[in-house]
Parts: C-alpha cells; sequence; structure tokens
C-alpha cells in the first residue's frame, strides 16, 4: 500500500524558533497533501491543503503567515511553524492523496509531535 | 455541508465481545466512506472503505456496510481482542470533488481488556 513517511517524530524547541516537518509520499505521487492538527483525544482539524506548485489553501483561522507551507514536489510537503510558541504544541499529521485511486483515499504520516517550552 | 457523526465514547469491552461503533453520515453527493484507526502515540491508518451503497468494507476482522438508505457505515467485529484498543475515526469523502479533504466524524475510543 502507498506510504506516507514524515519527518521529525518528535520534536521539542524553544519558544521563538522554527521548526520545518517533513511529508513525503514514498512510493506514489502527491498532487495534494493536507496537514491536520490534533489535540489530546480529539478528532484531526483540517489546517490546509497543499497542492504541487501552488500556494496551500488554508482553512478559517489558521495563520498562514505562521504556518507556511510548500509542496516543491510531487513527493514533497514541509510545514513550517515559525517563531514557535507554547500554544502551537500538538500533534499534526499530513495525509496524501494517491491521484491514481478514485475513491479519493488519502494516506497518513505516523504524526509528528510537537513540544515548545 | 457534509459531516459525519460517531457515537460518543469510550467503548469498554472485554476481549471476544461485540463491537459495533454506529456512524451516520449527511452528504449531498455521492461519498466514499472511510474508517481509519489511530494507534497511541501514530498516525491514522486505514481500516477499511466503501465506495458505493451496499459496498461491505472488511479488514482484520471489521466490517462495515454502506447504507444509503440509512446515510450510515457502522463498523462491527464479531470477537474484539485486546491489541483492538485504539481511537476509530468515520470518515467521508465527496468523490465529485477530487483533492478535498476527507471530513471526519470527532472519534470513538476503543478499550478491550482482557
Amino acid at each position: 500500500g502507498a506510504v506516507v513517511s514524515q519527518h521529525p517524530s518528535r520534536v521539542i524547541c524553544k519558544s521563538g524558533t522554527s521548526v520545518k516537518i517533513e511529508c513525503r509520499s514514498l512510493d506514489f505521487q502527491a498532487t495534494t497533501m493536507f496537514w491536520y492538527r490534533q489535540f489530546p483525544k480529539q478528532s484531526l482539524m483540517l489546517m490546509a491543503t497543499s497542492n504541487e506548485g501552488s500556494k496551500a489553501t488554508y482553512e478559517q483561522g489558521v495563520e498562514k503567515d505562521k504556518f507556511l507551507i510548500n509542496h516543491a514536489s510531487l513527493t514533497l510537503s514541509t510545514l513550517t511553524v515559525t517563531s514557535a510558541h507554547p500554544e502551537d504544541s500538538s500533534f499534526y499529521i499530513c495525509s496524501a492523496r494517491d491521484s491514481r485511486v478514485l475513491s479519493n483515499e488519502q494516506f497518513f504520516g505516523p504524526g509528528t509531535r510537537l513540544t515548545v517550552l | 455541508g457534509d459531516s459525519v457523526t460517531q457515537m460518543e465514547g469510550p467503548v469498554t469491552l472485554s476481549e471476544e465481545a461485540f463491537l459495533t461503533i454506529n456512524c451516520t453520515y449527511t452528504a449531498t453527493g455521492y461519498p466514499s466512506l472511510f474508517w481509519y484507526v489511530q494507534y497511541p502515540g501514530e498516525g491514522l491508518q486505514l481500516l477499511l472503505k466503501a465506495t458505493k451503497a451496499d459496498d461491505k468494507g472488511s479488514n482484520k476482522g471489521f466490517e462495515a456496510t454502506y447504507r444509503k438508505e440509512t446515510t450510515s457505515f457502522h463498523l462491527e467485529k464479531g470477537s474484539v481482542q485486546v491489541s483492538d484498543s485504539a481511537v476509530y475515526f468515520c470518515a467521508l469523502s465527496d468523490r465529485g470533488q477530487a483533492g478535498t479533504a476527507l471530513i471526519f466524524g470527532k472519534g470513538t475510543t476503543l478499550s478491550v481488556s482482557s
């Protein structure tokens, strides 16, 4: 099956620093990738939709200048949390859509646990 | 807009008990339906899917049937194991809107004890 990787799996940083999270589709091309945020014991909150070669579409309430998304190739999307603060601590999950599959199925990465001190 | 409603958890069962997690949806188009599972500290894994009415998705002993008349996609398993303890998410995707994100239910936590 299709595999999506995320790196790093865990990151701890100081307040004010920036953190980059990578999402890769390993065995398929993903024209569309999605970034989600998940708070403890809650469902996934869609942050943005990332299309290869174009600007990301952000959901209402998500600061595009704080959460920078780049989808430079068909297999890689990055999320950069700029000037991170403790309230940005969360579990970030990406998913990628395999354009060959008509059901619009998405494959999820293992997630990145961000802790901002 | 489209939405997914799941039964609230947590669901606590003994090993070998029968499991049902209810999921209903509202959609204007012809959605595909999914169940994802999330184990502690991990991302989501696709458990099963169904793309049209009356389709039955199945995997690892879990089953769900796409019921258009009741707009439901209930997850069932005949005999749960401790290793099934996880959070289960029902989701839909509008097949007519390629590239759109999945719409998730709030998730149901299953805890199975031996």
